[in-house]
């Protein structure tokens, strides 16, 4: 079974410039998420999709921050205009249930983000 | 706001040595739990999950729960360095989950 696959696995912006990560999550997975870990923190959800359906985007930053999930598969997350504040490392997740109830998520590789 | 709280760490033990690794939460409404072990610079991967109250065990991990204290814990038996890594607790509710800061173990050879 492939895993979740993402790209880039790095990136390196100037603030304000805008940048786009993108994942796959593993096939026949409905849900999907998108995690940011800041160094010597823990993953915190940015956005939770079911199939193509935002289902939880309470914490994601909406003025700078976007996700689309087209057609239920390959998921992007856009930043536009990047700060200093979001250099972490972006993680996809994805599930065959939603909430954490099952065998829980597997995780992409993730992308580290750099902010200068 | 639904929280998992960790000690940061480092916990140091010798190889060979029992790691006991802590968590509480204060959601009531959580179910389920997992832990994951992240190595540095990797993604987490998903090590044991437990939702009903007691041990779960899988080879040298035990997974405890404790639903009347909110409390989650897990065991490492005959630690390896091979097990110095970040550990994160994390608990849903039917909920994405949400995770603790994590425990940074370090295993002396």
């Amino acid at each position: 079974e492939a895993g979740v696959a993402q790209s880039p696995r790095y990136k390196i912006i100037e603030k304000r410039q805008s940048v786009a990560f993108w994942c796959n999550p593993i096939s026949g997975h409905a849900t999907l998420y998108w995690y940011q870990q800041i160094l010597g923190q823990g993953p915190k959800l940015l956005i939770q999709f079911q199939n193509n359906g935002v289902v939880d985007d309470s914490q994601l930053p909406k003025d700078r921050f976007s996700a689309e999930r087209l057609k239920g598969v390959d998921s992007t997350l856009k930043i536009q205009p990047a700060k200093l504040e979001d250099s972490a490392v972006y993680l996809c997740a994805s599930s065959l249930v939603s909430g954490g109830t099952g065998y829980g998520y597997t995780f992409g590789s993730g992308t580290r983000l750099t902010v200068v | 706001q639904k929280e998992v709280e960790q000690n940061s760490g480092p916990l140091s033990v010798p190889e060979g040595a029992i790691a006991s690794l802590n968590c509480t939460y204060s959601d009531r409404g959580s179910q389920s739990f997992f832990w994951y072990r992240q190595y540095s610079g990797k993604s987490p991967e998903l090590i044991m999950f437990i939702y009903s109250n007691g041990d779960k065990e899988d080879g040298r991990f035990t997974a405890q729960l404790n639903k009347a204290s909110q409390y989650v814990s897990l065991l490492i038996r005959d630690s390896q360095p091979s097990d110095s890594a970040t550990y994160l607790c994390a608990g849903s509710g039917n909920t994405p989950l949400v995770f603790g800061k994590g425990t940074r173990l370090s295993v002396i050879a």
